[in-house]
Formats: C-alpha cells, structure tokens, sequence
C-alpha cells in the first residue's frame, strides 16, 4: 500500500519557468491537500480539495493552481515561478482530520 | 501570527533525560494532533487528543490536551536517540472540514 506519493522529490527551476508537482494517493480519501513547509514556519496550506472536482485556497494560494479531476490525483502547478516560492512541498490526503503525508517535494527557483 | 504556538523551538538534551513540548493557542480546537517528522519525510501522525483533559500514552511520550482545549503538551521520558526529530503540532480550523492549521515545529535533538 503505497499510501501517497509525490514526484519529483526535488527539483531546480529558473524563475519564470512552469511546473507540476504530482500527488497521487491509493486511500480513497476524499480530502487532499497542498502545504509548503519553510524554516521556522511549521507548514501552510497552499490548497486543499474535499473531491474530485472541487478545490478552494488555503492560507498561502498565489502563484499555485490545483485541480482535482480523480479522487486520487492532486497536482500542484506553478505558473511562473518566483524565488520566494523555494520551499519543501508536501501532499496530504486525510481521513477524519488525521493527514497521511508525502514525502515531499524539495524546490528550488534560481 | 501563528495560531498554534509551540515551545521551545529548538531543544537538545542527552540520552535520559526527560522533556515537555508545548502547543499553545488562544483558541478552542475540537481536537488537536501531533506529528513527527525525519529529515527527508513527511510528517507522521502519532496521536490525536480529543476530549478536554484526555492523556495518551505511547510507551515513553505522553499527550495531554488541556482542560480548555486550547493548549496540549508532549512529554518524553527517558528520551532515546531515536526520539530525534521536528516535532509538530496541529489543528483543525472551526468550520474548516479537514483543513489542519499546523505549529512552527519543536526540533529536538537527542544526544547520546
């Protein structure tokens, strides 16, 4: 049971460039979610979705879009990315508000 | 601001020696969660504390959540080597469905 996966586990952009980071989980759980973890910041949402095709924001949602098209994908998109979103990104997907995380996604924009 | 505080933010102690982590906030939470996360990982979940004043156990570490349940602590006894690593705590927002508001971390280093 591979419980939820993200790729790449680390990545370099340039600024201005787009990317994806993929989330998938096998729980069947209806909620997912996005957080970026920072030095001393614990982790902010980013995103979250309660099913497949509904998403909302979260505390820290400009420059990222998501969309949620099965129960088990979530992909995180990074438009145009800017060096203040270096950070570690972590996928979540939860189950009475207990969260089973990714392993994380570790993103550099140079 | 962070709505849930922790304490300390950084602690390093030798092997044995007992410790308490804190998580405080100016609000209620239904329930509250602490996690635990290795260098390279995710966070893994070790406990949710539900009721007001509810304690659990898990061999060495033990949960408390506040009467008020605005607050909740982690002790360790005897602390091991292995117990190395950030140590977070979490929320649920009120009227947030499943959405966590999370602690800036305790990182505890163990030292043999």
């Amino acid at each position: 049971n591979a419980g939820v996966t993200q790729t790449p586990k680390f990545q370099v952009l340039k600024t201005g460039q787009s990317m994806t980071l993929q989330c998938a989980q096998d729980m069947n759980h209806e909620y997912m979610s996005w957080y970026r973890q920072d030095p001393g910041m614990g982790l902010r949402l980013i995103h979250y979705s309660v099913g497949a095709g509904i998403t909302d924001q979260g505390e820290v949602p400009n420059g990222y879009n998501v969309s949620r098209s099965t129960t088990e994908d979530f992909p995180l998109r990074l438009l145009s990315a800017a060096p203040s979103q270096t950070s570690v990104y972590f996928c979540a997907s939860s189950h009475n508000t207990e969260a089973f995380f990714g392993q994380g996604t570790r993103l550099t924009v140079v | 601001t962070q709505l849930l505080e922790q304490s300390p933010q950084f602690l390093s102690i030798q092997e044995g020696e007992n410790l308490t982590v804190y998580c405080n906030s100016s609000s209620v939470f239904s329930s509250l969660q602490w996690y635990r996360q290795e260098p390279g990982e995710g966070p893994v979940l070790l406990v949710t504390v539900v009721t007001g004043g509810e304690v659990k156990k898990l061999k060495r570490l033990t949960f408390q959540f506040g009467d008020a349940r605005k607050d909740s602590s982690l002790h360790i006894t005897a602390a091991q080597p292995g117990d190395t690593g950030l140590y977070l705590c979490a929320g649920p927002l009120l009227g947030g469905a499943q959405k966590l508001v999370f602690g800036q971390g305790t990182r505890l280093t163990i030292n043999p």
